[in-house]
């Protein structure tokens, strides 16, 4: 079992529906992060978090330590969302190294 | 630019050749981590350097990789006698001492023939 569980592995939207990606996590863990990555390999930063829940524009994140779990929202979606959004937790220590989930595929359509 | 760079974007080799991979960071980063994504993957963690000082490997670093960081700036991934199980991308990130957020590289991908 991979200590980082994504779900879904794929998700096909319409454009403007509301996505929910979840993450679960089986190790103590200092942050949580939550990442985009486009075709071609770049991979941009979205929230780091510790607790409590983060928006920016359109992207919700939620984080719940007791419960070791994690969602990802976004509201209105649009084609240009299409992207592998991975989960990562850093889990304690000094080192900050990081361990990924596999990533959700998302394709939101016009 | 001064977001992290790595260069070649993408090498192609055939087995048994050495390659060399470069990442430059945000210059007052002190940490660089490298990691490795295979297709459908999410990214593994191969090493990371505090300053020159490679601080942590993972199992995954085979005895044909070794990763360098001379001066605390610039990093080097060397693999030596390439297998078509390299392939994949590999990434490198940068962060400041202390402070969780990572800033990414665009990649190298790797393909051994």
């Amino acid at each position: 079992k991979n200590e980082v569980e994504q779900s879904p592995q794929n998700l096909t939207a319409q454009e403007g529906e509301f996505i929910t990606i979840n993450c679960s996590y089986s190790v103590g863990i200092s942050a949580l992060h939550w990442l985009q990555q486009h075709p071609g390999g770049g991979i941009v930063s979205l929230f780091m978090l510790s607790s409590g829940k983060k928006k920016h524009g359109r992207l919700i994140a939620t984080i719940n330590i007791q419960e070791k779990h994690s969602s990802l929202h976004i509201t209105a979606s649009h084609p240009r969302d299409s992207a592998v959004y991975i989960c990562a937790v850093s889990s304690g220590g000094s080192n900050y190294k990081l361990t990924f989930g596999k990533g959700t595929l998302l394709t939101v359509n016009p | 630019d001064t977001g992290v760079s790595q260069d070649p974007r993408h090498k192609i080799t055939k087995r048994g050749q050495n390659v060399t991979f470069r990442c430059d960071p945000i210059s007052e980063h002190n940490r660089l981590y490298w990691y490795r994504q295979t297709l459908g993957q999410g990214p593994e963690f191969l090493t990371y350097f505090q300053n020159e000082a490679q601080l942590e490997k993972s199992r995954l670093l085979s005895d044909r990789f070794s990763a360098e960081r001379p001066k605390g700036s610039f990093s080097t991934l060397e693999i030596q006698r390439t297998e078509q199980g390299d392939s994949a991308m590999y990434l490198c990130a940068s962060s400041f001492y202390s402070y969780n957020e990572q800033f990414f590289g665009p990649g190298t991908r790797l393909t051994v023939l």
